[in-house]
């Protein structure tokens, strides 16, 4: 059974740092694209980035609203994602969701997600 | 930035009702859309990609189409377990973006 779990949320000042991560089993995690999805309280899904597999060289894309303040890594040998965040600010608030992408007929859509952990930035 | 705005916002609707939620998109996406539902507290789940092929699992009342700019998500019988919100999202270029959502409400 595929699963995705994320950790690492919580409290954090504004202008601080924080980890999370994610944590896959149950398919062949290095085959994969790796996806970071946030969604505020009360709005709606907004995509955060991508990694592609080794084949692909673990490149990145990143929405213009994180760039330069996130950072996605993977551990192929751990099945773990990563997102590093810095310089957080208040409208980083949100619930965080892992998922891994598939790839198929020229399409990549998100077919498993984790259940999110929640990182809120306040003073 | 490929922007894609859903309609309607809100739905209302019966158990039995034959619904639709559209999706366009600001410019040519060829069939590079996928449609999601997510209930309250929920991670969002996987219905259907490449516009119109259903997930493995996913009930057959559930039906997507379209392509280029303007797709359609429709259930032809909505059941009690169907009301929840649905978003479409784009993978045909980056950055990946996802529609505004559509809350399909028990009338």
């Amino acid at each position: 059974e595929v699963q995705v779990e994320e950790s690492g949320g919580g409290l954090v000042q504004p202008g601080g740092s924080l980890r999370l991560s994610c944590a896959a089993s149950g398919f062949t995690f290095s085959d994969h694209y790796m996806d970071w999805v946030r969604q505020a309280p009360g709005k709606g899904l907004e995509w955060v980035g991508r990694t592609r597999n080794k084949a692909n060289s673990y490149t990145t894309e990143y929405a213009a609203s994180v760039k330069d303040r996130f950072t996605i890594s993977r551990d192929d040998s751990k099945n773990s994602l990563y997102l590093q965040m810095t310089s957080l600010k208040t409208e980083d608030t949100a619930v965080y969701y892992c998922a891994r992408v598939y790839c198929t007929k020229g399409v990549c859509p998100l077919d498993y997600w984790g259940q999110g952990t929640l990182v809120t930035v306040s003073p | 930035d490929i922007q894609l705005t859903q309609s309607p916002s809100f739905l209302s609707a019966s158990v039995g009702d034959r619904v639709a939620i559209t999706c366009r998109a600001s410019q040519a996406i060829s069939s590079a859309l996928a449609w999601y539902q997510q209930k309250p507290g929920k991670a969002p789940k996987f219905l259907i990609y490449a516009a119109s092929t259903l997930q493995s699992g996913v009930p057959s009342r559930f039906s997507g189409s379209g392509s280029g700019t303007e797709f359609t998500l429709t259930i032809s019988s909505l059941q009690p377990e169907d009301f929840a919100t649905y978003y479409c999202q784009q993978s045909y270029s980056y950055p990946v973006t996802f529609g505004g959502g559509t809350k399909v409400e028990i009338e």
